[in-house]
C-alpha cells in the first residue's frame, strides 16, 4: 500500500537554529499538507500545497514557516529560528483530490521535533 | 465559532464490552465528517468518511454513523488490537483542511 515518507522521525535541535523537515508523498498525489501536534493536543492545520504554490494556511503558520517541493518527489517544511513552542510531532499528509473524498489524506508517520 | 468536541477523553474497556465514541460538531458548513485511528508516535491512519446526515459506515467491529450534529463511532466486542486513540475531523465547506477533535483514548483490557 503507497505510504508517506517522513524523515527524520526525530530531531532536536537547539533554540534559534532552522530545521527542514522532509516529506515523500505518495506518487500520483497532487495535494500536500502539513499538520502539527503538541503532545496531548488536537492535531492543528499548517499548511495545504497545491501546483506549487500554497493554497491555505492557518495562523499558526506565520513568517518563520515555509514549504517547498524542490523536486517532483519531496515536499519539505523550513522552519527558519525554532522557538521552544515548536516543539511538536510534524505529520505531511497527501490527496489525490481537494474534495477529501474517500480516504481523506494520507499520514506519514511524523517527525517529533524537540527545541531544546 | 467552529468547533468539534471527543468525549469521552479515556474509555478503558474489558474484550468483548461494546461502547460508543461520540464527536460533537459546530460548522457552518459540513462538507465530510472523519475517522482516523491514531497508535502512540503514529500518523493517523483513516477509517472512514460520512457525508450526510443518516449515513453508516462499517468496518471491522466499527461502525460509524452521522447526524445534523454528532457522530458516534460504535465499537463491538472490542479486543486488545483496538486501543488506540481515535480522532474525529471535519471538512468544512470553503476550507481545503480538517479540523480535528482532541480524540478519545481507547484502552480494552485483555
Amino acid at each position: 500500500e503507497p505510504e508517506v515518507t517522513q524523515t527524520p522521525s526525530h530531531q532536536v535541535t537547539q533554540m534559534g537554529q532552522e530545521v527542514i523537515l522532509r516529506c515523500v508523498p505518495i506518487s500520483n498525489h497532487l495535494y500536500f499538507y502539513w499538520y502539527r501536534q503538541i503532545l496531548g493536543q488536537k492535531v492543528e492545520f499548517l499548511v495545504s500545497f497545491y501546483n506549487n504554490e500554497i493554497s491555505e494556511k492557518s495562523e499558526i503558520f506565520d513568517d518563520q514557516f515555509s514549504v517547498e517541493r524542490p523536486d517532483g518527489s519531496n515536499f519539505t517544511l523550513k522552519i527558519r529560528s525554532t522557538k521552544l513552542e515548536d516543539s511538536a510531532m510534524y505529520f505531511c499528509a497527501s490527496s489525490s483530490s481537494s474534495y477529501l473524498g474517500r480516504g481523506g489524506y494520507t499520514f506519514g508517520s511524523g517527525t517529533r521535533l524537540t527545541v531544546v | 465559532e467552529d468547533q468539534v468536541t471527543q468525549s469521552p477523553e479515556a474509555l478503558r474497556l474489558q474484550e468483548g464490552e461494546s461502547s460508543s465514541l461520540n464527536c460533537s460538531y459546530t460548522v457552518s458548513g459540513l462538507r465530510g465528517l472523519f475517522w482516523y485511528r491514531q497508535d502512540p508516535g503514529k500518523g493517523p491512519e483513516f477509517l472512514f468518511t460520512l457525508y450526510s446526515a443518516g449515513e453508516e459506515k462499517e468496518k471491522e467491529r466499527l461502525k460509524a454513523t452521522l447526524t445534523k450534529k454528532e457522530s458516534f463511532l460504535h465499537i463491538t466486542a472490542p479486543k486488545p488490537e483496538d486501543s488506540a486513540t481515535y480522532l474525529c475531523a471535519v471538512h468544512q465547506t470553503g476550507a481545503n483542511n480538517l479540523f480535528f477533535g482532541t480524540g478519545t483514548r481507547l484502552t480494552v483490557i485483555p
